[in-house]
């Protein structure tokens, strides 16, 4: 039971490079998301994904790209990092989206990203 | 306003206290509402969904004020293991689920 994984676990880069953080979930749940968290300002949506081929900005989606070829699968591509990006990125995912009461999202264990 | 707003803790409780975390939103057409935990450096976990009636789960009741947009979750009997930060999430159809700032609480021996 494998659930949602990422990968890498940790990740130091320097400004300016290209960094894509992955996600893994074996439950083929339709949505997935990107959050960042930092401290002060909570977990904040980033971009998410209702089923492959299908993503949507979130909140503060600005120097972020996704994709989603597989429902598996959704990767978060920094493609120039920035100081400000340093954070910890959680993916999640969940079955519908559609906000009922039992609609929770499922969270993996988090990347911790410092840009130097 | 912040979408969702969380009483800002940090609360520091005894051992067997009972302890009440309030949470409001600003949405008038949300639909569903949970608590997750979320323990240091770790992901955030469903702790429950909260629903209009009111819901109980063993020590953690959850309440739902709809006209007052308040969500609440009282914890009884703390345990030295509850000590979290607990998020209040909340999700409007169409929309995507929104998490409050986190309250911390810690239970000391």
């Amino acid at each position: 039971d494998a659930g949602i994984t990422q990968s890498p676990r940790y990740k130091i880069t320097e400004t300016g490079r290209q960094v894509t953080l992955m996600c893994h979930q074996t439950w083929s749940h339709s949505y997935m998301f990107w959050y960042r968290q930092d401290l002060g300002h909570g977990l904040r949506l980033i971009y998410y994904s209702a089923a492959a081929d299908i993503t949507d900005k979130g909140e503060v989606p600005d120097g972020y790209v996704v994709s989603r070829s597989k429902t598996e699968n959704f990767p978060l591509t920094l493609e120039s990092a920035t100081r400000s990006q340093t954070s910890v990125y959680f993916c999640a995912s969940s079955p519908w989206g559609t906000g009922g009461a039992t609609d929770t999202q499922y969270f993996g264990p988090g990347t911790r990203l410092t840009v130097l | 306003r912040k979408e969702v707003e969380q009483d800002p803790g940090p609360f520091n409780v005894p051992e067997g206290a009972t302890v009440a975390f309030n949470c409001t939103y600003s949405n008038s057409a949300s639909q569903s509402f949970f608590w997750y935990r979320q323990d240091c450096r770790k992901e955030p976990k469903l702790l429950m969904s909260v629903y209009s009636s009111g819901n109980e789960d063993g020590r953690f009741t959850a309440q739902l004020n709809r006209a007052s947009q308040y969500i609440s979750l009282l914890i009884r009997d703390s345990k030295l293991s509850d000590s979290a930060t607990y998020l209040c999430v909340v999700n409007t159809y169409g929309q995507n689920f929104v998490f409050g700032p986190g309250t911390r609480l810690s239970v000391l021996p």
